[in-house]
């Protein structure tokens, strides 16, 4: 079946400090791969998206590649700010019906 | 366009009391979904829709309801609640099931006592 496995957190960096948090997929054939941010007390933001193999997600300085040798849509930034403070979820979108599978977040806070 | 609104933002519940979560979408998506947030366990899918009159169940769908008769509405019924439902509620919508992403709600967060 589907599925998506992403760091446990939760993550602390300094300001300025280069992010990576790995995310790794199963699934049946090529789905599309998502990163959301989840702010306190929000819902979830799209933050970038890839729909097919080598596939470049970029939006707000953080970047993704859809790797469909080693299943993976790791998320890195270059250089994180405190405003990035916030959950990270990785999603991929399945075949049937409206199937979005989650990973279980990661909590990342940037300090000063 | 106000996306996806949920009401009410916050609710609290006794064991056994019934109530309805509201969901409502104005961007004419076919597609909609609820989902439980609870810590350490990421989204996980209650029912989703993929039209009006159209439903089926997710992967946590035991002691909810949904029905969908307008494209914009998807109400999710707490038919008897639980303790084990305390959970943070989250609605999303898209027009398609595979490439589109997911637009949410802000939540609600219900606690049964």
């Amino acid at each position: 079946g589907n599925s998506v496995t992403q760091m446990e957190g939760p993550v602390t960096l300094s300001e300025e400090a280069f992010l990576t948090i790995n995310c790794t997929y199963t699934a049946t054939g090529y789905p599309s791969l998502f990163w959301y941010v989840q702010y306190p007390g929000e819902g979830l933001q799209l933050l970038l998206k890839a729909t097919k193999a080598d596939d470049k997600g970029s939006n707000k300085g953080f970047e993704a590649t859809y790797r469909k040798e080693t299943t993976s849509f790791h998320l890195e930034k270059g250089s994180v700010q405190v405003s990035d403070s916030a959950v990270y979820f990785c999603a991929l979108s399945g075949y049937t019906g409206n199937q979005f599978y989650f990973g279980t977040g990661t909590s990342l806070t940037v300090i000063p | 366009n106000a996306g996806v609104t949920q009401t009410p933002k916050f609710q609290v519940l006794k064991t056994g009391q019934s109530m309805t979560l509201q969901c409502a979408q104005d961007m004419n998506h076919e597609y909609m979904s609820w989902y439980r947030q609870d810590p350490g366990m990421g989204l996980r899918l209650i029912h989703y829709s993929v039209g009006a009159g159209i439903t089926d169940q997710g992967e946590v769908p035991n002691g909810y309801n949904v029905s969908r008769s307008t494209t914009e509405d998807f109400p999710l019924r707490l038919l008897s609640a639980a303790p084990s439902q305390t959970s943070v509620y989250f609605c999303a919508s898209n027009p398609d099931g595979t490439v589109y992403e997911q637009y949410f709600g802000p939540g609600t967060r219900l606690t049964v006592t």
